[in-house]
């Protein structure tokens, strides 16, 4: 089956633009993740989705940026007002029921990630 | 506060070395997982694992969990340029803010032929 999607794979804008990044995860998995990852550093959370709706979004570094789920599917990660501190590259990741405590619900699955670069 | 803390951050060997890597934490965690990313990718799941002191092989890979489930460790035998990556353990929480993983910062593994 399909993987973890995300698109575009590469995102230039100019600071101040809007941009909008877009997850698929893996069918029938419920748990979705956003992370943001700066060159050769590792994973910082941004936020989570069970279902549609997001429990904690105190990871988002900013009000400028904002998060939604539909369907229990697709994700948009959006950042207005986009600055040159917010290049990185945005990872989603997908998993299984979070709410079971198998160790299987744990594991997540990776997107290839967005390279967003402001300039 | 770092809940899991991995060492060394960066690790560079020549092919055919031993080496070991290691994720600590002073919280008890249901689960433990390593994930190896390469550039331009991803993080890809190696293993998970659920045991105190389970130890699991994947080739020349090897998997540790500590009996306390606080840390964990991998040990690569005879390394080969194709290991080369960001190598992150993650900790699983029932019911944590972050979804329930916890992710450490990374040991950086360069492998030169």
């Amino acid at each position: 089956g399909a993987g973890v999607s995300q698109s575009p794979s590469n995102k230039v804008t100019e600071k101040g633009k809007d941009v909008e990044l877009r997850c698929d995860p893996i069918s029938g998995h419920t748990a979705l993740y956003w992370y943001r990852q700066s060159l050769g550093q590792g994973l910082e959370f941004l936020i989570y989705f069970q279902g549609n709706s997001a429990p904690d979004k105190s990871g988002l570094p900013s009000d400028r940026f904002s998060a939604e789920r539909t369907g229990g599917s697709v994700s948009t990660l959006t950042i207005q007002r986009t600055q040159q501190e917010d290049s990185a590259v945005y990872l989603c990741a997908s998993s299984l029921v979070p709410l079971d405590r198998r160790p299987s619900s744990y594991e997540q699955y990776f997107g290839p990630g967005t390279r967003l670069t402001v300039t | 506060t770092q809940l899991l803390e991995q060492s060394p951050q960066f690790l560079s060997i020549q092919e055919g070395e031993n080496l070991t890597v290691y994720c600590n934490s002073s919280s008890v965690f249901s689960s433990l997982q390593w994930y190896r990313q390469e550039p331009g990718e991803g993080p890809v799941l190696l293993v998970t694992v659920v045991t105190g002191g389970e130890v699991k092989k994947l080739k020349r890979l090897t998997f540790q969990f500590g009996d306390a489930r606080k840390d964990s460790s991998l040990h690569i035998t005879a390394a080969q340029p194709g290991d080369t990556g960001l190598y992150l353990c993650a900790g699983g929480r029932y019911g944590g803010s972050q979804g329930n993983l916890i992710f450490g910062k990374g040991t950086k593994l360069s492998v030169k032929p």
